[in-house]
């Protein structure tokens, strides 16, 4: 069964660079037509795409963010990661990393447990 | 706003049935593109319920349904349990956007 973890600091502060880090057991990240893939709750609201990366190097990611956002892969490792630069207190939330399946469309079928970060002084 | 459009709330006794809508457009729904579901239960991760409209992943009860049509979606949930309790969130990919979207979510209360 595949599985995925988060793991990154819990505080962050303002304007500085939120990283996170998903470790995938279970699976190759490195294989097959599957994106991988960052989602983020802010408190008390629903979920948001963030982007998601093939290991070919396709990435994705949502407008509103794509200006700082990177997401790449290490398929040594079997991690893939997560940094949104120039943080601020609306980046506070739960982060979850997940596997997109797109044949033949694309849904997350798989989720971390979520990591909370807040963006504070 | 979210581009998929999902009552924030409904409501249910045990063992009846509810559906839950949600609203896309043209650019979603209307190009075609499939709903999926994901169940979020209190405090824990979402977890993928129906995919590709109205397939269930293994593990997931038949209790659990969904369908497409046109610019609309919806799931339902026959023999509603006190554990179903949680929020319901669709899920699509837009064209407009060029990635994955979500409903804004619904909380299912079990009365």
């Amino acid at each position: 069964q595949l599985r995925l973890q988060e793991s990154g600091p819990g505080l962050v502060k303002p304007s500085e660079t939120l990283s996170l880090i998903c470790s995938v057991s279970g699976g190759s990240i490195g294989s097959g037509s599957y994106y991988w893939g960052w989602i983020r709750q802010s408190p008390g609201k629903g979920l948001q795409w963030i982007g998601n990366m093939h290991y070919t190097g396709a990435a994705y990611y949502n407008p509103s963010l794509k200006s700082r956002v990177t997401i790449s892969l290490d398929t040594s490792k079997s991690q893939f990661s997560l940094n949104l630069t120039v943080a601020t207190a609306a980046d506070t939330g739960l982060y979850y990393c997940a596997r997109l399946t797109v044949i033949p469309a694309a849904h997350f079928d798989f989720w971390g447990q979520g990591a909370l970060v807040a963006v504070s002084s | 706003q979210s581009l998929l459009t999902q009552p924030p709330s409904v409501s249910g006794a045990p063992g009846q049935r509810v559906t839950i809508s949600c609203t896309g457009g043209s650019s979603n729904f209307g190009a075609g593109y499939d709903v999926h579901w994901h169940q979020q239960l209190p405090e824990t991760a979402p977890k993928l319920l129906i995919y590709d409209n109205n397939n269930r992943p293994s593990g997931v009860p038949d209790r659990f349904s969904g369908s497409r049509s046109g610019t609309s979606a919806s799931l339902a949930i026959s023999g509603l349990q006190a554990e179903d309790e949680g929020t319901y969130y669709c899920q699509s990919y837009d064209s407009g956007l060029g990635g994955v979207i979500f409903g804004g979510g619904t909380r299912l209360s079990v009365l």
